[in-house]
């Protein structure tokens, strides 16, 4: 299947701070690409679709100020966590779809101490 | 409110035996349904995507979707230990640019 790489894997941050994350598509261009998030034993819940080249789109209560997305390219899509506080650590996936079947990044595990 | 119900589970199977996976939406719009494994501490891999009515087989796994009861299901052949994990229903209105909502998964445990 297409490949969907997010770095980092893992990042401890302090309270306070903000963190980038990155997701790629390796071998397709990806005009959009969707980041979630999952909190331990919960399902993965959408919180925003990166569309290259325009402002992102967020669901409901998810703060834009708080989760920067830039889609500067066709291949990159990165959010970052502004001001990241230790109710913000989660797991982070970012997704494609290029074709019909829509394929995940390995996730982020943030951490905020 | 576009909601996908599974059953959390635990759900126990013998191994060598068929795991049969449940899952229903809301959605009478939805498109496009795919089912997710996710192991602990890991993003979700993608076992298989239907998106018409019927069944779908890919080696041990089969998809079953029947829009009209806004259901869709999973059975796993000849189960393995290591198909032990969370399972994922997802859904999605069907455009590209539209993401998926997801069930909460069941954990299927695959007894040697």
């Amino acid at each position: 299947g297409a490949v969907v790489s997010q770095h980092p894997s893992w990042v401890i941050c302090k309270s306070g701070t903000s963190v980038k994350i990155e997701c790629r598509s390796l071998d397709f261009q990806a005009t959009t690409m969707f980041w979630y998030r999952q909190f331990p034993k919960q399902s993965l819940m959408l919180m925003a679709t990166s569309n290259e080249g325009s402002k992102a789109t967020y669901e409901q209560g998810v703060e834009k100020d708080k989760f920067l997305i830039n889609h500067a390219s066709l291949t990159l899509s990165t959010l970052t966590v502004t001001s990241a506080h230790p109710e913000d650590s989660s797991f982070y996936i970012c997704s494609a779809r290029p074709t019909g079947d829509v394929f995940f990044g390995q996730g982020t595990r943030l951490t905020v101490v | 409110q576009k909601e996908v119900e599974q059953n959390s589970g635990p759900l126990s199977v013998p191994e060598g035996a068929i795991a049969s996976l449940n899952c229903t939406y809301s959605d009478r719009g939805s498109q496009s349904f795919f089912w997710y494994r996710q192991y602990s501490g890991k993003s979700p891999e993608l076992i298989m995507s239907i998106y018409s009515n019927g069944d779908k087989e890919d080696g041990r796994f089969t998809a079953q979707l029947n829009k009209a009861s806004q259901y869709v299901s999973l059975l796993i052949r000849d189960s393995q230990p290591s198909d032990s994990a969370t399972y994922l229903c997802a859904v999605n209105l069907g455009g590209g640019a539209d993401g998926l909502t997801f069930g909460k998964g069941t954990h299927l445990i695959i007894q040697p």
